[in-house]
């Protein structure tokens, strides 16, 4: 089955960027949505934003400023960077396909990545 | 963006139990709505997609109802894995989607 994998720096100075990949298995990248989705310790989910395999994106309006993503179809690979980042960033950063059916659900995720910020 | 609201925030309840979890839209999104359960150290899994669709894999005591602007999510005869935080998310406005902000369920 499809399986996802996010890597990436642990650790981000602020002001800089965090830059992560999210590598896909077992299945193709090819004409799907997939979406960054965080989580602060201890509190709830914030989508960030989707890419097509076609490479059209859509961002949360609280992020469009600060967020990139883009796809590799060719490694099966997903991007996002975030830039200028401060204490607020410090998450668990998950990517997930967007399975569309009669709603828009996310399945599968991956395990998530923490990312912790350094002043 | 649509505000999703969960009630209550955390539940205390027995293995065999029956529980219900709330959420609420701040705009009607018809049936546009998914409930996930997230374990500790664990990414969230769906339970249920478009209000009541079980997916494969979820056990049938789980269920989902509700349209409109009010969902509710009812898990029969709790068992010692049920214990978890639970989700709910719409998808009827896709920039942004959002989620409500959890309901931790937790043993008595």
């Amino acid at each position: 089955q499809v399986q996802l994998q996010e890597a990436g720096p642990g650790l981000v100075k602020s002001s800089e960027t965090l830059s992560l990949t999210c590598t896909v298995s077992g299945g193709s990248i090819s004409n799907h949505y997939w979406s960054w989705i965080r989580q602060p310790a201890g509190k709830g989910l914030e989508w960030i934003g989707r890419v097509h395999s076609n490479g059209l994106t859509n961002y949360n309006p609280s992020l469009r400023t600060r967020v990139a993503m883009s796809i590799d179809t060719s490694k099966n690979e997903i991007s996002l960077s975030l830039h200028s980042v401060t204490a607020a960033d410090i998450a668990v950063y998950f990517c997930a396909r967007a399975t569309i059916g009669a709603s828009v659900y996310f399945d599968p995720w991956g395990q998530g990545t923490l990312v912790t910020v350094s002043s | 963006d649509i505000q999703m609201t969960q009630s209550p925030a955390s539940l205390s309840a027995s293995v065999g139990d029956r529980v219900t979890i709330t959420c609420r839209a701040s705009q009607n999104i018809r049936k546009y709505l998914n409930w996930y359960q997230q374990r500790p150290g664990e990414a969230p899994h769906v339970l249920i997609s478009a209000v009541s669709t079980l997916e494969t894999g979820v056990p049938s005591r789980f269920s989902g109802s509700g349209s409109g602007t009010e969902f509710t999510l009812t898990i029969n005869s709790l068992q010692p894995e049920d214990f978890a935080t639970y989700y709910c998310q719409q998808s009827f406005s896709t920039v942004p989607y959002t989620f409500g902000q959890g309901t931790k369920l937790e043993i008595k």
